[in-house]
């Protein structure tokens, strides 16, 4: 597509259920990371995936948060047991090699 | 990890003012980006820039990797500039290690 896709552009959940959130990248990009901004806050970063290597999960704040990416495009990152702690916006973003980060419109998300 | 500060954290500019973004960091880096992030929430790729000079309309920027740092100028400021300024830097990971911000507000 012509840019980052993300959604749901908005997810309400209760403590406790699992959530999944899904990006599609820019068609043709290599690389593909995972970031969450919690409210007036920076990016923290959570999962970054380059072509067919093993993915970098070291900013992965708990067990509870895994995330995989099929065929290299399409990534899901799902949150199991969610908390209030995990309320904020989930951001993903696409490059080609090294070079410029693109980003989707987020998913925020909200845990009752 | 590597350490990314911004400063100003905070700036307020009448429209047609100009001002500099200061990024330090605390490491070598291979990769520096700035990124706009609009009222709305969405981030802006602004630049790639590792070293040297580049320019894009009313904004430019510099990186002096040997020093360590890199500046973000915005010319001639619109409100439509208001937002928050991110600098990012990769240290060979690979993934961008984001600052703090510079949260800009263009006042009419």
């Amino acid at each position: 597509g012509a840019g980052v896709s993300q959604s749901p552009s908005n997810k309400v959940t209760e403590k406790g259920k699992d959530v999944e959130l899904r990006c599609d990248p820019i068609s043709g990009h290599t690389a593909l990371y995972w970031y969450r901004q919690s409210l007036g806050q920076g990016l923290e970063f959570l999962i970054y995936f380059q072509g067919n290597s093993a993915p970098d999960k070291s900013g992965l704040p708990s067990d509870r948060f895994s995330a995989e990416r099929t065929g290299g495009s399409v990534s899901t990152l799902t949150i199991q047991r969610t908390q209030q702690e995990d309320s904020a916006v989930y951001l993903c973003a696409s490059s080609l090699g090294v070079e410029k980060l693109f980003f989707g419109s987020g998913t925020q998300l909200s845990v009752l | 990890g590597i350490q990314v500060e911004q400063s100003p954290p905070d700036l307020i500019l009448q429209e047609g003012a100009n001002s500099t973004l200061r990024c330090n960091f605390s490491d070598s880096v291979n990769n520096l980006q700035w990124f706009h992030q609009n009222p709305w929430g969405q981030l802006i790729n602004l630049f790639y820039i590792p070293s040297g000079t580049k320019q894009n309309g009313r904004l430019s920027a510099t990186t002096v990797a040997t020093e360590r740092y890199s500046l973000l100028y915005i010319s001639s400021s619109q409100t439509t500039d208001s937002g928050v300024y991110f600098c990012a830097v990769d240290t060979g990971r690979r993934a961008l290690t984001f600052g703090s911000g510079t949260r800009l507000q263009v006042q009419p």
